[in-house]
């Protein structure tokens, strides 16, 4: 079966480091993607793991680790617009070629002052 | 900048309705997907297409079609809307290989009475 799973809410303080995880059993994997979602609002790009080891991208930094079916997003130096859902999301072996993406439910962060 | 646009942003239409959701991309892509999102449910897979006039069954494609006339354009049809099928919708879409990441449109919040 395809099972992705995140917490469903964490809270944090503004300029703090915080690590959202994501654990995932899926039928092949293709790649692993981050999104960013604020209420109301459509989901944005963040990142792409397809390798082992840690993507860095100016205060958002993502994890991957393969063997472990498992994937971490670090954001550093919390501002207040960090408030949002983060989406986990793993591109399987289904669906054509590339392979479907299969979304987690989405962990929901407030950035508290 | 990649744009996905859709026909509306909030929609009300009555139990048994015929429905049209229209999504508008303009970055040749080749790629083009249906999502409803769901409280608790997170995004699933309606119906998805990598080309022209081409369409697949996503996970959850009971109760939808969808129309790929023309590369730019997605269209997903609910036949007979019922109370179920109130939802976020949202259309993304993407370039062929898998390091490529969706890019979203807004979204329509449909509602059904």
């Amino acid at each position: 079966g395809q099972n992705i799973d995140q917490p469903t809410e964490m809270t944090a303080t503004e300029g703090a480091i915080v690590q959202i995880n994501c654990t995932y059993q899926t039928s092949g994997f293709n790649g692993l993607f981050w999104y960013q979602q604020h209420a109301g609002e459509a989901p944005t790009f963040l990142s792409y793991n397809v390798l082992d080891g840690l993507e860095e991208k100016g205060r958002f930094s993502s994890f991957l680790s393969r063997s472990k079916g498992y994937s971490y997003l670090l954001l550093k130096e919390l501002q207040m617009k960090d408030s949002a859902s983060y989406l986990c999301a793993v591109r399987s072996n289904y669906g054509g070629s590339q392979g479907n993406l299969i979304f987690g439910k989405g962990t929901k962060l407030s950035v508290k002052p | 900048d990649v744009k996905v646009t859709q026909s509306s942003r909030y929609l009300v239409k009555r139990t048994g309705e015929k429905v049209f959701l229209e999504c508008v991309q303009d970055m040749d892509h080749e790629n083009m997907f249906w999502y409803r999102q769901d409280p608790g449910l997170g995004l699933r897979l309606i119906y998805f297409s990598y080309d022209v006039k081409m369409k697949e069954k996503g996970d959850i494609p009971e109760g939808y079609s969808v129309s790929r006339e023309k590369k730019e354009r997605f269209s997903l049809i609910l036949e007979s809307a019922s109370t179920n099928q109130t939802s976020m919708y949202l259309c993304a879409s993407s370039l062929g290989g898998a390091g490529n990441e969706q890019f979203f449109g807004p979204g329509t919040r449909l509602t059904v009475l």
